[in-house]
């Protein structure tokens, strides 16, 4: 069972360029969700998704765009990087069955550094 | 929007001994849950233990359980009988009723001593 699978594990960029974070999840849960962790700031949700076609934005969605066409994806794109998004990304999804106490279930992050 | 506040930026424990992780939660909603993650310094996110607000009984999950005290909005994470393998960084969690995101605190590193 892989549950939720990111890629690249680790990422350098130089400013300006564009790149995109896979997420893919294998539970068939509906939400999906990408946070960035930094330190002393815990986990920051940038996007999310409750399916298929929907996305909506987070606490600090600048400088990313998401979509979502199948409930598996979720691909996080830094369209024009920048050092401030130097940071921890993780994607996480969850179920709606059990809603208020369903656990996010995280992948296991890419570090990405930009130049 | 829900604010998470975990005071202790570090703590240190001895081995075998037990650990209070400080969390404290601002939110108008009478419904919601709370969660505790665990982060070892390998990156991965573990999902330790759930309270919800209208459980009668605090949580327990083998040596974790939440004291959960509504009234004082805290849920304070305890992890009993300390090991080695606990030294990791924890983020305390919070749901909103229909809604499935979860706003997290900045986190609090702890180091087992042996």
């Amino acid at each position: 069972n892989a549950g939720v699978t990111q890629t690249p594990k680790f990422q350098v960029l130089k400013t300006g360029q564009s790149m995109t974070l896979q997420c893919a999840q294998d539970m068939n849960h509906e939400y999906m969700s990408w946070y960035r962790q930094d330190p002393g700031m815990g986990l920051r949700l940038i996007h999310y998704s409750v399916g298929a076609g929907i996305t909506d934005q987070g606490e600090v969605p600048n400088g990313y765009n998401v979509s979502r066409s199948t409930t598996e994806d979720f691909p996080l794109r830094l369209l024009s990087a920048a050092p401030s998004q130097t940071s921890v990304y993780f994607c996480a999804s969850s179920s709606f069955q059990e809603q208020l106490n369903s656990p996010l279930h995280f992948g296991n992050g890419t570090r990405l550094t930009v130049t | 929007a829900q604010k998470i506040t975990q005071t202790q930026p570090g703590m240190f424990v001895q081995e075998k001994e037990a650990v209070t992780l400080d969390c404290t939660y601002d939110t108008s909603d009478q419904s919601y849950g709370l969660f505790w993650y665990k982060q070892p310094s390998s990156g991965e996110m573990i999902f330790l233990i759930y309270q919800g607000s209208y459980d009668e009984q605090n949580a327990t999950e083998g040596r974790y359980s939440l004291n959960f005290q509504k009234a004082r909005k805290s849920a304070n994470l305890v992890i009993s009988a300390s090991q080695l393998g606990d030294s990791a960084m924890y983020f305390c969690a919070m749901r909103a009723p229909n809604d499935y995101k979860l706003s997290f605190g900045a986190g609090t590193t702890v180091t087992v001593r042996a």
